[in-house]
């Protein structure tokens, strides 16, 4: 059962915000809102997770909503580089052992 | 630079060959992980690792056979291996196995199994 529902694909200017909306409806008080991005051919990145508040980074920042049923990952100046698909993952301690399970993701692509 | 880096990144090998698959993390984490991605297929987490002591088995097929002499090294030996065992196979690192500890993966092995 998917826990996450992301959007098939979007597009962002060069230069501009990129912001990634999630859905996560189901989530429970315990469980942690993961992003993780893969360009192709390589592993997967970790960018940013997040419990109950806002979250910033070197990478990105991460709002989730207060009833915590949503949230949006956002790029606050995309280049070429952050073409990838991007994974947003809810993950708990009923998660054995730490797996992480991903979705279809979004995949951006970033224009000049 | 991951953090996480996986040796051969490509390996060709023929149903009867025995070959290893090498990980090594520079993260002082304690947990390691290993995953297959196959082609449109979500990621599937195969051996987990949490101070050395084998914590998961995933279901796997014996033909795999993971090894963790330290928290810094993770080993996947293959072994008579089917065609649909062609996939990328990751490895991944984390502080501790917790929900709130962030796995950190290296570029992956592709493998064809031919």
């Amino acid at each position: 059962d998917a826990k996450t529902t992301q959007p098939p694909s979007m597009d962002c200017a060069e230069g501009r915000a990129a912001n990634l909306p999630c859905n996560h409806s189901t989530i429970s008080g315990n469980e942690y809102v993961y992003w993780y991005r893969q360009i192709h051919s390589q592993g997967p990145q970790y960018i940013i997770h997040g419990l109950k508040n806002n979250e910033t980074n070197e990478m990105a920042s991460l709002i989730i909503t207060e009833d915590r049923k949503s949230s949006t990952l956002i790029l606050p100046h995309a280049t070429l580089r952050d073409t990838a698909v991007y994974y947003c993952i809810v993950r708990g301690t009923t998660d054995s052992w730490g797996k992480l399970q991903f979705g279809a993701g979004t995949q951006v692509v970033v224009t000049p | 630079e991951t953090g996480v880096t996986q040796t051969p990144r490509h390996l060709v090998m023929g149903m009867t060959n025995k070959k290893s698959l090498k990980c090594e993390q520079h993260l002082g984490h304690n947990a390691m992980y290993w995953y297959k991605q196959s082609a449109k297929k979500p990621l599937e987490l195969m051996f987990v690792y949490n101070f050395k002591e084998q914590t998961e088995n995933n279901s796997v097929p014996s033909r795999f056979s993971p090894e963790c002499p330290n928290s810094s090294h993770l080993f996947l030996h293959l072994h008579t291996l089917q065609p649909e065992d062609s996939a990328l196979y990751l490895c991944a690192s984390s502080r501790e196995t917790g929900p709130s500890q962030p796995q950190h993966f290296g570029d992956g092995t592709r493998l064809s199994i031919l």
